[in-house]
Protein backbone atom coordinates (compact mmCIF):
# COMPACT_ATOMS: atom_id res chain seq x y z
CA UNK A 1 0.00 0.00 0.00
CA UNK A 2 1.59 3.31 -1.59
CA UNK A 3 2.04 6.07 1.08
CA UNK A 4 0.77 9.64 0.27
CA UNK A 5 2.66 10.94 -3.06
CA UNK A 6 2.97 14.57 -3.53
CA UNK A 7 4.78 16.23 -6.39
CA UNK A 8 6.85 17.45 -7.20
CA UNK A 9 9.44 17.07 -4.56
CA UNK A 10 10.79 20.32 -5.30
CA UNK A 11 9.69 23.21 -7.72
CA UNK A 12 11.28 26.45 -8.26
CA UNK A 13 8.74 29.33 -9.34
CA UNK A 14 9.58 32.88 -10.42
CA UNK A 15 7.65 36.02 -8.27
CA UNK A 16 4.22 36.04 -10.56
CA UNK A 17 4.20 32.83 -11.89
CA UNK A 18 1.70 30.35 -10.93
CA UNK A 19 2.77 27.23 -8.73
CA UNK A 20 0.60 23.60 -8.36
CA UNK A 21 1.49 21.03 -6.00
CA UNK A 22 -0.33 17.46 -6.38
CA UNK A 23 -1.20 15.05 -3.62
CA UNK A 24 -2.79 11.83 -4.48
CA UNK A 25 -3.72 10.30 -0.89
CA UNK A 26 -3.16 7.10 0.28
CA UNK A 27 -5.66 4.06 -1.12
CA UNK A 28 -8.85 4.16 0.59
CA UNK A 29 -8.15 7.67 2.37
CA UNK A 30 -10.60 10.13 1.22
CA UNK A 31 -10.23 13.20 3.70
CA UNK A 32 -6.95 15.47 2.53
CA UNK A 33 -5.16 18.35 4.48
CA UNK A 34 -2.76 20.68 3.04
CA UNK A 35 -0.26 22.17 5.70
CA UNK A 36 2.30 24.73 5.35
CA UNK A 37 5.92 24.55 6.98
CA UNK A 38 7.91 27.55 6.95
CA UNK A 39 11.82 27.35 7.92
CA UNK A 40 12.11 27.06 11.94
CA UNK A 41 7.98 26.66 12.62
CA UNK A 42 5.68 23.82 12.86
CA UNK A 43 2.81 22.72 10.58
CA UNK A 44 0.33 25.37 9.79
CA UNK A 45 -2.91 24.18 8.86
CA UNK A 46 -4.69 25.57 5.32
CA UNK A 47 -7.23 23.47 4.29
CA UNK A 48 -8.87 20.21 4.79
CA UNK A 49 -10.90 18.49 2.29
CA UNK A 50 -13.00 15.35 1.09
CA UNK A 51 -13.95 14.54 -2.80
CA UNK A 52 -15.19 17.39 -4.38
CA UNK A 53 -15.73 19.50 -1.08
CA UNK A 54 -13.86 21.71 1.11
CA UNK A 55 -14.44 20.93 4.75
CA UNK A 56 -12.36 23.62 6.58
CA UNK A 57 -10.41 26.24 4.97
CA UNK A 58 -9.70 28.53 8.06
CA UNK A 59 -6.24 28.45 7.40
CA UNK A 60 -6.01 29.26 3.57
CA UNK A 61 -5.02 32.82 2.87
CA UNK A 62 -8.13 34.69 1.50
CA UNK A 63 -5.98 35.61 -2.09
CA UNK A 64 -3.87 33.43 -4.62
CA UNK A 65 -4.22 30.11 -3.20
CA UNK A 66 -6.98 27.62 -3.80
CA UNK A 67 -7.01 23.67 -3.22
CA UNK A 68 -9.44 21.19 -4.83
CA UNK A 69 -10.44 17.48 -3.90
CA UNK A 70 -11.83 16.08 -7.78
CA UNK A 71 -13.90 12.95 -7.73
CA UNK A 72 -11.15 11.37 -9.64
CA UNK A 73 -7.28 12.37 -9.47
CA UNK A 74 -5.48 14.07 -6.85
CA UNK A 75 -5.82 17.19 -4.56
CA UNK A 76 -4.39 20.51 -5.86
CA UNK A 77 -2.87 23.02 -4.11
CA UNK A 78 -2.83 26.20 -6.26
CA UNK A 79 -0.96 29.45 -5.93
CA UNK A 80 -1.52 32.28 -7.87
CA UNK A 81 1.15 35.23 -8.23
CA UNK A 82 3.52 33.83 -5.86
CA UNK A 83 5.87 36.14 -4.10
CA UNK A 84 8.90 35.13 -1.76
CA UNK A 85 6.87 34.78 1.25
CA UNK A 86 5.03 31.48 -0.16
CA UNK A 87 8.72 29.95 -0.04
CA UNK A 88 8.20 26.92 2.18
CA UNK A 89 7.25 23.31 2.60
CA UNK A 90 3.70 22.35 1.66
CA UNK A 91 2.78 18.63 2.88
CA UNK A 92 -0.57 17.15 2.48
CA UNK A 93 -1.92 14.37 4.57
CA UNK A 94 -5.06 11.86 4.61
CA UNK A 95 -6.81 10.09 6.07
CA UNK A 96 -9.61 7.04 6.28
CA UNK A 97 -13.39 7.52 7.01
CA UNK A 98 -15.37 6.33 10.08
CA UNK A 99 -18.39 4.43 9.43
CA UNK A 100 -20.14 7.52 9.54
CA UNK A 101 -18.07 9.30 7.34
CA UNK A 102 -16.04 11.09 9.29
CA UNK A 103 -11.72 11.00 9.09
CA UNK A 104 -9.84 9.77 12.38
CA UNK A 105 -7.49 11.57 14.09
CA UNK A 106 -4.67 10.05 12.92
CA UNK A 107 -3.03 11.70 9.19
CA UNK A 108 -0.62 10.22 7.62
CA UNK A 109 2.13 12.74 5.85
CA UNK A 110 3.40 12.64 2.49
CA UNK A 111 7.26 13.90 1.81
CA UNK A 112 6.45 17.28 0.73
CA UNK A 113 6.67 19.72 -1.89
CA UNK A 114 9.68 22.17 -1.32
CA UNK A 115 8.49 25.61 -2.97
CA UNK A 116 11.14 28.22 -3.94
CA UNK A 117 10.24 31.17 -5.24
CA UNK A 118 13.24 33.40 -6.77
CA UNK B 1 -2.25 33.14 19.58
CA UNK B 2 -0.15 29.33 19.52
CA UNK B 3 -2.90 26.90 21.04
CA UNK B 4 -0.16 24.44 20.62
CA UNK B 5 3.43 25.05 22.17
CA UNK B 6 6.74 23.70 22.66
CA UNK B 7 8.79 25.60 24.85
CA UNK B 8 11.99 23.85 24.56
CA UNK B 9 13.43 23.89 21.04
CA UNK B 10 16.14 21.17 21.39
CA UNK B 11 16.54 18.52 23.89
CA UNK B 12 19.98 16.63 23.69
CA UNK B 13 20.23 12.92 25.90
CA UNK B 14 22.68 10.34 26.16
CA UNK B 15 21.85 7.03 24.55
CA UNK B 16 20.20 4.30 26.91
CA UNK B 17 19.12 7.34 28.81
CA UNK B 18 15.41 8.92 29.23
CA UNK B 19 14.39 11.18 26.84
CA UNK B 20 11.04 13.52 27.74
CA UNK B 21 9.60 15.84 25.51
CA UNK B 22 7.02 18.64 26.84
CA UNK B 23 4.11 19.88 25.18
CA UNK B 24 1.60 22.50 26.27
CA UNK B 25 -2.00 23.48 24.77
CA UNK B 26 -4.39 26.29 25.79
CA UNK B 27 -7.71 24.93 23.98
CA UNK B 28 -10.09 22.84 25.95
CA UNK B 29 -11.40 21.49 22.87
CA UNK B 30 -9.03 19.55 21.83
CA UNK B 31 -9.67 16.46 22.25
CA UNK B 32 -6.68 14.13 20.57
CA UNK B 33 -3.35 14.47 21.02
CA UNK B 34 -0.67 13.31 19.04
CA UNK B 35 3.19 12.94 18.17
CA UNK B 36 4.73 13.22 15.24
CA UNK B 37 8.53 12.69 13.76
CA UNK B 38 10.01 14.39 11.71
CA UNK B 39 13.47 13.80 9.49
CA UNK B 40 15.08 16.60 7.13
CA UNK B 41 13.55 16.80 3.51
CA UNK B 42 10.65 14.11 4.90
CA UNK B 43 7.33 13.98 5.91
CA UNK B 44 6.24 14.15 9.40
CA UNK B 45 5.96 10.27 10.35
CA UNK B 46 3.00 9.33 12.85
CA UNK B 47 4.91 7.96 16.35
CA UNK B 48 1.74 7.81 18.92
CA UNK B 49 -1.28 9.09 20.12
CA UNK B 50 -3.63 9.71 22.79
CA UNK B 51 -6.99 10.52 23.30
CA UNK B 52 -8.76 12.78 25.87
CA UNK B 53 -10.47 10.00 27.84
CA UNK B 54 -7.24 9.01 29.00
CA UNK B 55 -4.13 10.37 30.58
CA UNK B 56 -1.46 7.50 29.06
CA UNK B 57 -0.52 5.65 26.04
CA UNK B 58 2.67 3.21 25.60
CA UNK B 59 3.78 1.72 22.51
CA UNK B 60 7.27 -0.02 23.29
CA UNK B 61 9.75 2.61 23.55
CA UNK B 62 7.27 5.20 23.32
CA UNK B 63 5.19 6.75 26.39
CA UNK B 64 2.69 9.57 26.07
CA UNK B 65 1.01 11.33 29.14
CA UNK B 66 -1.87 13.51 28.96
CA UNK B 67 -2.38 15.94 32.10
CA UNK B 68 -5.70 17.73 31.16
CA UNK B 69 -5.66 19.54 34.25
CA UNK B 70 -2.37 21.12 33.27
CA UNK B 71 -3.29 21.18 29.88
CA UNK B 72 0.21 19.24 29.28
CA UNK B 73 1.00 16.34 28.09
CA UNK B 74 5.02 14.32 27.25
CA UNK B 75 6.35 11.83 25.02
CA UNK B 76 8.87 9.71 26.88
CA UNK B 77 11.59 7.46 25.02
CA UNK B 78 12.97 5.17 26.89
CA UNK B 79 15.77 3.63 26.04
CA UNK B 80 16.68 6.36 23.51
CA UNK B 81 18.82 5.26 20.65
CA UNK B 82 20.72 7.35 18.21
CA UNK B 83 18.17 6.40 15.22
CA UNK B 84 15.99 9.04 17.64
CA UNK B 85 17.17 11.99 16.66
CA UNK B 86 15.01 13.79 14.65
CA UNK B 87 12.66 16.75 15.06
CA UNK B 88 9.46 15.44 17.25
CA UNK B 89 6.21 18.00 16.78
CA UNK B 90 3.13 17.85 19.27
CA UNK B 91 -0.31 17.87 17.44
CA UNK B 92 -4.16 18.20 18.78
CA UNK B 93 -7.35 17.87 17.19
CA UNK B 94 -10.83 18.63 17.92
CA UNK B 95 -13.73 15.99 16.38
CA UNK B 96 -11.00 14.39 14.46
CA UNK B 97 -10.69 17.74 11.85
CA UNK B 98 -7.47 19.92 11.42
CA UNK B 99 -4.30 19.12 13.64
CA UNK B 100 -2.91 22.01 15.28
CA UNK B 101 1.21 21.61 15.59
CA UNK B 102 3.96 22.73 17.86
CA UNK B 103 6.67 24.42 16.53
CA UNK B 104 8.70 21.19 17.07
CA UNK B 105 11.43 19.88 19.54
CA UNK B 106 15.02 18.96 17.93
CA UNK B 107 15.95 16.01 19.95
CA UNK B 108 19.96 14.58 19.55
CA UNK B 109 20.79 11.51 21.05
CA UNK B 110 24.26 11.00 21.40
CA UNK B 111 26.49 7.73 21.09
Amino acid sequence: NAGVMQNPRHLVRRRGQEARLRCSPMKGHSHVYWYRQLPEEGLKFMVYLQKENIIDESGMPKERFSAEFPKEGPSILRIQQVVRGDSAAYFCASSPSLAGGTSTDTQYFGPGTRLTVL
Amino acid sequence: DQQVKQNSPSLSVQEGRISILNCDYTNSMFDYFLWYKKYPAEGPTFLISISSIKDKNEDGRFTVFLNKSAKHLSLHIVPSQPGDSAVYFCAASVNAGKSTFGDGTTLTVKP
